[in-house]
């Protein structure tokens, strides 16, 4: 069976510091990848998609980027992080082929950037 | 990309059923789910419907696809106070668009 992990799970961090918030996904081959944050009190906002390893895509423009090193494994980062970049970040797989039932996600990781 | 909208409230009594609304934008949406977030907790995919569906029945829960307007519905009978939840709708195909989210309270 496939499941998905991230970590950590909280992480409080100063504002300019950098951040890496890591993504693994096991039981699968060549799934799409997907980083989406929950901002206090807003809906879901999907930040990048990834298709396969060193494909990314970005949805809004912002102080984040997303890297896909290897095919299960995505990740989060920030050279400096903004005080507008606290919130709840998930990372998501749905099959790569064919038909998608919607994405997984993982349990989140909870930033605060103070 | 698509919008997808909801509204952010609803409120029902305990075994009255609800009914949560949601419009997308993107007629090429080839999928439509439904998530459920619990306080302190992750999505957790409830249940999905394709496009060329009009309706799928999974126990308490009924989905209701009108392709024609753009409009997918969650009916959950029999409403417990365990589905007080946040429940998202989405659309799309390998890249995925949310609502907001409906935040359900069921009243005892």
């Amino acid at each position: 069976s496939q499941t998905i992990h991230q970590w950590p799970a909280t992480l409080v961090q100063p504002v300019g510091s950098p951040l890496s918030l890591e993504c693994t996904v096991e039981g699968t081959s060549n799934p799409n990848l997907y980083w989406y944050r929950q901002a206090a009190g807003r809906g879901l906002q999907l930040l990048f998609y990834s298709v396969g390893i060193g494909q990314i895509s970005s949805e809004v423009p912002q102080n984040l980027s997303a890297s896909r090193p290897q095919d299960r494994q995505f990740i989060l980062s920030s050279k400096k992080l903004l005080l507008s970049d606290s919130g709840f970040y998930l990372c998501a797989w749905s099959p790569g082929t064919g038909y998608s039932f919607g994405g997984f996600f993982g349990p989140g990781t909870r930033l605060t950037v103070l | 990309g698509e919008d997808v909208e909801q509204s952010l409230f609803l409120s029902v009594r305990e075994g009255d059923s609800s009914v949560i609304n949601c419009t997308y934008t993107d007629s090429s949406s080839t999928y439509l789910y439904w998530y459920k977030q619990e306080p302190g907790a992750g999505l957790q995919l409830l249940t999905y419907i394709f496009s060329n569906m009009d309706m799928k029945q999974d126990q308490r829960l009924t989905v209701l696809l009108n392709k024609k307007d753009k409009h997918l519905s969650l009916r959950i009978a029999d409403t417990q106070t365990g589905d007080s939840a946040i429940y998202f709708c989405a659309a799309g195909a390998n890249n995925l668009f949310f609502g907001t989210g409906t935040r359900l309270t069921v009243i005892p």
